[in-house]
């Protein structure tokens, strides 16, 4: 069974621009989760999708923003790029059924704001 | 609220010595508990969870774990360092609400 795969691998991108990061989860799996990976501030919680709806939400704020599509596949956009925006973006995909099922990452988006 | 606490941003060991990494937390339910490794430009990979079972958690590539609930902790061993195991470790809370919450990580030295 194929993993989570996460696109694209890198990222360079201007402050003031917007940019899209695409994951796709492990067949059957109906719940996606994002997370921002940085240096500073460690790993933390943007939010989580199931069944193509936001069902909790990190404190990022709203130029922080993602999708579900009915395939479960699922992208978060962030607008009006700031250098603190530069990270790496993990995406876990899970059953999603039961609340605490295990989650499994994708190998993550390298986001270069300069 | 919960939290988790990774006591040792840095711990280095020689190879063939003990690894300890500890691992504190906070929750207000019963708290499912993982331990992930991160290898350089990689994602996170699975080592052991606790989902309220066995208190001793065997995991993989010779890595256990030991739940406390008095001690509130879920600390990570390996009997033996290897020089592969030098990655940075995780470890996780799972609450009730979907959402991982994550300790600032160890970076793990193996020498020679």
């Amino acid at each position: 069974k194929a993993g989570v795969t996460q696109t694209p691998r890198y990222l360079i991108k201007t402050r003031g621009q917007q940019v899209t990061l695409s994951c796709s989860p492990i067949s059957g799996h109906r719940s996606v989760s994002w997370y921002q990976q940085t240096p500073g501030q460690g790993l933390q919680f943007l939010f989580e999708y199931f069944s193509e709806t936001q069902r909790n939400k990190g404190n990022f704020p709203g130029r922080f923003s993602g999708r579900q599509f009915s395939n479960s596949r699922s992208e978060m956009n962030v607008s009006t790029l700031e250098l603190g925006d530069s990270a790496l973006y993990l995406c876990a995909s899970s059953i999603g059924v039961a609340q605490r099922d295990e989650q499994f990452f994708g190998p993550g988006t390298r986001l270069t704001v300069l | 609220a919960q939290s988790v606490t990774q006591l040792g941003s840095h711990v280095s060991v020689s190879e063939g010595a003990l690894v300890l990494l500890r691992c504190n937390y906070s929750s207000s339910v019963p708290p499912y508990l993982f331990w992930y490794v991160q290898y350089p430009n990689q994602g996170l990979q699975l080592l052991l969870k606790y989902t309220s079972a066995a208190t001793l958690v065997k995991g993989i590539n010779g890595f256990e774990a030991e739940f406390k609930k008095s001690e509130t902790s879920f600390h990570l061993t390996k009997p033996s360092a290897h020089m592969s195991d030098a990655a940075e470790y995780f470890c996780a809370l799972l609450g009730s609400n979907y959402k991982l919450t994550f300790g600032k990580g160890t970076l793990l030295t193996v020498n020679p």
